[in-house]
């Protein structure tokens, strides 16, 4: 199973919005609405953000928005903070009955 | 509230097998799979398989194919993840999530391989 691709870096100013892609295939993000996001501070334990294509968790901030359109899933943070500043990944359930995760975005504030 | 708490960390041989454990708390055991997550220092999150532990039944990623167990123990709420023939690649913090959403997380658990 290869690697949901995700761009490796985005960056915005505070207040902005931004959009981290993740792209996969018809047997993991196009066909399976088990598409999750996860910030990763490093040295800190990964957060999920959202689930299910669109979820948020109890907790998550309101700026954080997910979507999917055929094989690609997006992350939409909008108005930016510094403490956005992270590492984000996706994750997919597959068609083999397992998960795959993206590469990883790292997410700059400017 | 729910917990996972991950065994210490492990210093092992190269070639020799290390197992992590993950005691669950807060919510029914057998309700969520549990999955186990890896990472290199300064590389991405990698999935190593999930255990049903319910059924006992699992799923592993290619990678650890015929090299990684996973297995639980209804009567104490853990999860248990083995690895062998470990090399210096498997020196990364391991991780144990609940549910396919990867909603909740141990802490971590770092293993070091060195001769």
């Amino acid at each position: 199973q290869s690697a949901l691709t995700q761009p490796a870096s985005v960056s915005g100013s505070p207040g902005q919005s931004i959009t981290i892609s993740c792209t996969g295939t018809s047997s993991d993000v196009g066909t399976y609405n088990y598409v999750s996001w996860f910030q990763h501070h490093p040295g800190k334990v990964p957060k999920l953000m959202i689930y299910e294509v669109t979820n948020r968790p109890s907790g998550v901030s309101n700026r954080f928005s997910g979507s999917k359109s055929g094989n690609t899933a997006s992350l939409t943070i909008s108005g930016l903070q510094a403490d956005d500043e992270a590492d984000y990944y996706c994750s997919s359930y597959t068609s083999s009955s397992t998960l795959v995760f993206g590469g990883g975005t790292k997410l700059t504030v400017l | 509230q729910v917990q996972l708490v991950q065994s210490g960390a492990e210093v092992k041989k190269p070639g020799a097998s290390v197992k992590v454990s993950c005691k669950a708390s807060g919510y029914t055991f057998t309700d969520y799979y549990m999955h186990w997550v890896r990472q290199a220092p300064g590389q991405g999150l990698e999935w190593m398989g999930r255990i049903n532990p319910n059924t006992g039944g699992t799923n592993y990623g290619r990678n650890f194919q015929g090299r990684v167990t996973m297995t639980r123990d209804t009567s104490i709420s853990t999860a248990s993840m083995e690895l062998s023939r470990l090399t210096s690649d498997d020196a990364v913090v391991y991780y144990c999530a609940r549910s396919d959403s990867l909603d909740y997380w141990g802490q971590g658990s770092l293993v070091t391989v060195s001769s």
